[in-house]
């Protein structure tokens, strides 16, 4: 089965720019899904089909996928960013999550 | 506004069945792909599965863990869908959130999410 690989944290100062990335075999020829998720609360899209932001989500989220790698990046990180982030592609009709990645912002 | 409300969860014996329906508003469900996702208590989002629209056929997907066990089906003169889940595991413990997908067929994304409920497997 496919499988989607996140680093399980990442820190990062405020202000800075922060980057979590998600390995998948040939993940560049998938799109790639990004959502975060704060304690207690459900989750919410920031990035679809790789690079695409829904309205509403700040310019400071970015997305990219080449080879067999995705990445989110958030510029100019704020304490608001605290999350968990998870990417997602499909694979045959099967929705593959990754393991998420804990982004601390201190 | 669009609403997804999640209900049904509870205790249940291993072995045992339940079923969760999620109301939706705020949007043309008989148009909407819809999916369920489930969390399980400290874990990641694991996909359960989907129903698309009767209009791009009405069929479902399920995940590998839950296929033969779980079914997934919808009304859409009550804006409701629901997911049939039998013979409980106890590895099905979980928050299950009703998600309403959008983007291209090929690869949508989850766009709006419920608030979910909580199912818990234990005897």
């Amino acid at each position: 089965s496919y499988e989607l690989t996140q680093p399980p944290s990442v820190s990062v100062s405020p202000g800075q720019t922060a980057s979590i990335t998600c390995s998948g075999d040939k993940l560049g020829d998938k799109y790639a899904s990004w959502y975060q998720q704060k304690p207690g609360q459900s989750p919410v899209v920031v990035i679809y089909q790789d690079t695409k932001r829904p309205s509403g989500i700040p310019e400071r989220f970015s997305g990219s996928n080449s080879g067999n790698t995705a990445t989110l990046t958030i510029s100019g990180t704020q304490a608001m960013d605290e999350a968990a982030y998870y990417c997602q592609a499909w694979d045959s009709s099967t929705a593959v999550f990754g393991g998420g990645t804990k982004l601390t912002v201190l | 506004e669009v609403q997804l409300v999640e209900s049904g969860g509870g205790l249940v014996k291993p072995g045992g069945s339940l079923r969760l329906s999620c109301a939706a508003s705020g949007f043309t469900f008989s148009n909407a792909w819809m999916s369920w996702v489930r969390q399980a208590p400290g874990r990641g989002l694991e996909w359960v599965g989907r129903i698309k629209s009767k209009p791009d056929g009405g069929t479902t997907d399920s995940a590998a863990p839950v296929k033969g066990r779980f079914t997934i089906s919808r009304d859409d003169s009550k804006n409701t869908v629901y997911l049939q889940m039998n013979s409980l595991k106890a590895e099905d413990t979980a928050v299950y959130f009703c998600t309403s997908d959008q983007g291209i067929p090929a690869a949508p994304y989850f766009h709006h999410w419920g608030r979910g409920t909580l199912v818990t497997v234990s005897s």
